[in-house]
């Protein structure tokens, strides 16, 4: 049982780049969420995920896309990369509302 | 106000010392309450729920003061191993799926 894994755990890209990262969960959880963590300013939810198929806004979604064609996955993504898209990204998943269990973190770098 | 504000600290105790850490919430109509763990460079972790009446798990206690409008987390002796970040975290009003709210955290770095 691994939990919630996160690919690639580093990445660097240059602006204007784009790029996908992938999250997939074996815990059969339904509530999946993509956050976004800077010095100072504490997690801030990306996009979330109530159920296969669906997807909704969180609290700073610009310049993100996600998409959840299949349970365990959640993909997000950045089409034209920003330095200030820098960042640790988190992904989470629940079977429930506030038990989130996390991924290791995306480490990104946008030069 | 903030949504959820914490004293970012750092904390800095001696091995067995008791800390407490403050968080405080701007929406009244909040009715979930947790304290998550983050280790450095790590992911966060649930460490307890708050409850109205308070609940204990070993050396550590979570309080909820609705009027106030603020949660405790209560470390008793201290070890080495709680050195981390503590993320206070409230749900949203209505509680529908990603209405968590996180605090930046506090940092207790605990020494020998």
């Amino acid at each position: 049982n691994a939990g919630v894994t996160q690919t690639p755990k580093f990445r660097v890209l240059k602006t204007g780049q784009s790029m996908t990262l992938l999250c997939a969960q074996d815990m059969n959880h339904e509530y999946m969420y993509w956050y976004r963590q800077d010095p100072g300013m504490g997690l801030r939810l990306i996009h979330y995920s109530v159920g296969e198929g669906t997807t909704a806004k969180g609290e700073v979604p610009d310049g993100y896309n996600v998409s959840r064609l299949k349970k365990q996955n959640f993909l997000l993504g950045l089409e034209s990369a920003a330095p200030s898209q820098t960042s640790v990204y988190f992904c989470a998943s629940s079977p429930q509302v506030y038990e989130q269990y996390f991924g290791p973190g995306t480490r990104l770098t946008v030069t | 106000r903030k949504e959820v504000e914490q004293d970012p600290g750092p904390f800095n105790v001696p091995e067995g010392a008791t800390v407490a850490f403050n968080c405080t919430y701007s929406n009244s109509a909040s009715q979930s309450f947790f304290w998550y763990r983050q280790d450095c460079r790590k992911e966060p972790k649930l460490l307890m729920s708050v409850y109205s009446s308070g609940n204990e798990d070993g050396r550590f206690t979570a309080q909820l003061n609705r009027a106030s409008q603020y949660i405790s987390l209560l470390i008793r002796d201290s070890k080495l191993s709680d050195s981390a970040t503590y993320l206070c975290v409230v749900m949203r009003e209505g509680g529908s799926q990603g209405n968590l709210i996180f605090g930046k955290g506090t940092k207790l770095s605990v020494k020998p």
